[in-house]
């Protein structure tokens, strides 16, 4: 079967820096993206990996290593607003995206 | 611009009745999605659109069915609804972003089906 493993939750300090990683397990490959989420709201697209190494948007950066079929989401300077679910989400092959159960981030004053 | 509009947000069906789930998106995009939502599964495709006059099964198709009805619209059918099927259901349409495709979501559907 197809899988993502993602870690259920973390808590981080305002200001501080948190990593939010995800594992995969997939019949195709063609990139790794990642999507935040508020509390009922809807995904929105934050960024994604093709090929290995480090991606950054601002204080977002991404991370892909296919070899370890490893990335993660590195949060800089973490605000009251980062508090939300993200998602990894695998682009398997055509239009099939299938995403992570997706971890929540808890950003503490 | 509206973005992806869906309609109904809020529904409540009792068991074995049918209903319609509308989208629409105003981006041009040829790629549309329909995704449920449950706690702690994250989202899982039902079904999508590759282009119009396409449709095919994602992770989870039983018990539904979709139509694309033109370029703009991509509907999703419950022809008998089940409790199992209460979820938040959320449609989406894509345009490619490198080797990706780029999802861009509805605001949503809560159904509960009693």
């Amino acid at each position: 079967g197809q899988s993502l493993e993602q870690p259920s939750e973390v808590t981080a300090v305002e200001g501080a820096i948190v990593q939010m990683n995800c594992t995969y397990q997939t019949s195709g490959f063609y990139g790794l993206s990642w999507y935040q989420q508020h509390d009922g709201g809807a995904p929105t697209f934050l960024s994604y990996n093709a090929l290995d190494g480090l991606e950054e948007t601002g204080r977002f950066s991404s991370f892909l290593s296919r070899s370890d079929s490893y990335g993660y989401l590195l949060l800089q300077e973490l605000q009251m607003k980062d508090s939300a679910s993200y998602f990894c989400a695998v682009n398997t092959g055509g239009f099939k995206t299938i995403f992570g159960a997706g971890t929540r981030l808890f950003v503490k004053a | 611009n509206a973005g992806v509009t869906q309609t109904p947000k809020f529904q409540v069906l009792k068991t074995r009745q049918s209903m319609t789930l509308q989208c629409a998106q105003d981006m041009n995009h040829n790629s549309m999605y329909w995704y449920r939502q449950d706690p702690g599964m994250g989202l899982r495709l039902i079904y999508y659109s590759a282009s119009e006059g396409t449709t095919d099964k994602g992770e989870v198709p039983n018990g539904y069915n979709v139509s694309r009805l033109n370029k703009r619209e991509f509907s999703l059918r419950l022809e008998s609804a089940a409790p199992s099927q209460t979820s938040v259901y959320f449609c989406a349409s894509s345009v490619p972003q490198g080797a990706v495709e780029k999802l861009f979501f509805g605001s949503g559907t809560q159904l509960s089906v009693l």
